[in-house]
């Protein structure tokens, strides 16, 4: 089955970008996505791109996608401290319904 | 964009009794609905999808008779954990995807569940 892995934690000042990295092994996904959760809160959805774009850009968010290396990454500009959350990438595959999340990566913006 | 509602946000329950989680789309019709679980500081874990009018697809290790999902109408499935046990203890989190088979899938906010 697919395999979604991130990094656990980055920490970034306020005001600098901020790059999470998203990996994955099944080269059938067709959308990826990432989510951004808030303590005790659900996921709200960021953005998304379809396995034919390299990238995908929105307001501060920019997505770039490597399909050859099964690479994701979600760069957010000018990054504040209401940025600061859990960050999930997930993929879609193939012609299903099921979403498969990574581990999720804590973003922590300093002052 | 579309609007996911679970219902509680949070509930505490005795061990041995049953709890029912609500998840509603508000302004869409979700012909299904997804049922993750989500342990401290992890990811979400895929329970179960829940397609309309028949019967959930499990994933593999949940147990589907203790945790009885039902998905009686396009607004609306339930999540009903039986017979809870500390160790179902666990943030809960349903999603919704729209009739139309599109792209995003819309999160409820989430449900707290502490048994003690």
């Amino acid at each position: 089955g697919e395999d979604v892995e991130q990094s656990l934690f980055l920490s970034v000042r306020e005001g600098d970008s901020s790059v999470i990295n998203c990996t994955y092994t099944d080269s059938s996904s067709t959308y990826l996505y990432w989510y951004k959760q808030e303590p005790g809160a659900g996921l709200q959805l960021l953005t998304y791109i379809f396995s034919n774009m390299d990238m995908k850009q929105d307001q501060r968010l920019t997505v770039l996608l490597n399909k050859k290396d099964k690479h994701l990454s979600l760069r957010i500009a000018d990054t504040q401290t209401g940025d600061s959350a859990i960050y999930f990438c997930a993929v879609r595959t193939g012609g299903g319904n099921k979403l498969t999340f990574g581990t999720g990566t804590q973003l922590k913006v300093e002052l | 964009g579309a609007v996911v509602s679970q219902h509680p946000s949070r509930v505490i329950c005795k061990s041995g009794t049953s709890v029912k989680i609500e998840c509603r789309s508000l302004d869409f019709q979700a012909t299904t609905m997804f049922w993750y679980r989500q342990f401290p500081k992890q990811s979400l874990m895929l329970m179960a999808t829940s397609n309309e009018g028949s019967k959930a697809t499990y994933e593999q290790g949940v147990e589907k008779d203790k945790f009885l999902i039902n998905h009686a109408s396009l607004t609306l499935s339930t999540l009903t954990v039986t017979s809870a046990h500390p160790e179902d203890s666990s943030f809960y989190i349903c999603s919704a995807r729209t009739a139309h088979g599109d792209t995003e899938a819309f999160f409820g906010q989430g449900t707290r569940l502490t048994v003690v």
